[in-house]
């Protein structure tokens, strides 16, 4: 079954404490990309890679790092959360770059 | 810069009902469109795309024409059904890049 799959789920940390939330897909997708969703503001994109080794800046990428050292995973790292970090994350693939047809469940994180 | 704008919601509508949400956006060069839907809980599933000027998208009953000269991409349904509730997200990506910029979605809810 094609998947995306985030990891965790639900976190609930406080400020400074670093974090890593994995995605890995098993598709063999060259593009994932990382978004955040946040009342109303829709989804914003932090991160974006269109092959290994290959990582780019979305809209909000400040406070975040991303690495993609495999196809299939794409890391998304925050060295020093803050409370503003609070929100719901989403991770994506596809073949075709910007155009993200398999989502994660998401990973709801809570920076306290 | 580029931006999505979708009509607020929520949008409340009658079973059978005829559904329009309205979709504009402003980018330079020739982007992409799309349509994702979010059912509660889960993450976004792509709907439609359209990839130039005056196509149109379809999927599952929606659909959604590509309009240039009015910088538009409402997504419509003849006939909603239930199953229908859900956050709907335009989003657009611009020609040979990774970035997506989504709409801050639009929640239909389909009353029986």
């Amino acid at each position: 079954e094609a998947q995306v799959t985030q990891n965790p789920r639900y976190l609930i940390t406080v400020t400074g404490k670093k974090l890593t939330v994995t995605c890995s897909q098993n598709m063999n997708h060259e593009y994932m990309s990382w978004y955040r969703q946040d009342p109303g503001l829709g989804l914003r994109q932090i991160y974006y890679s269109m092959n290994v080794e290959v990582t780019d800046k979305g809209d909000v990428p400040e406070g975040y790092k991303v690495s993609r050292k495999e196809k299939r995973n794409f890391p998304l790292i925050l060295e020093s959360p803050s409370p503003n970090q609070t929100s719901l994350y989403f991770c994506a693939s596809s073949l075709v770059g910007g155009q993200p047809q398999h989502f994660g469940d998401g990973t709801r994180l809570s920076i306290l | 810069g580029d931006s999505v704008t979708q009509m607020e919601g929520p949008v409340t509508l009658s079973e059978e009902a005829f559904l329009t949400i309205n979709c504009t956006y402003t980018a330079t060069g020739y982007p992409s469109l799309f349509w994702y839907v979010q059912y509660p809980g889960e993450g976004l599933q792509l709907l439609l795309k359209a990839t130039k000027a005056d196509d149109k998208g379809s999927n599952k009953g929606f659909e959604a024409t590509y309009r240039k000269e009015t910088t538009s991409f409402h997504l419509e349904k003849g006939s909603v059904q239930v199953s229908d509730s859900a956050v709907y997200f335009c989003a657009l990506t611009l020609s040979n890049t990774g970035k997506l910029i989504f709409g801050q979605g639009t929640t239909l809810q389909v009353k029986p």
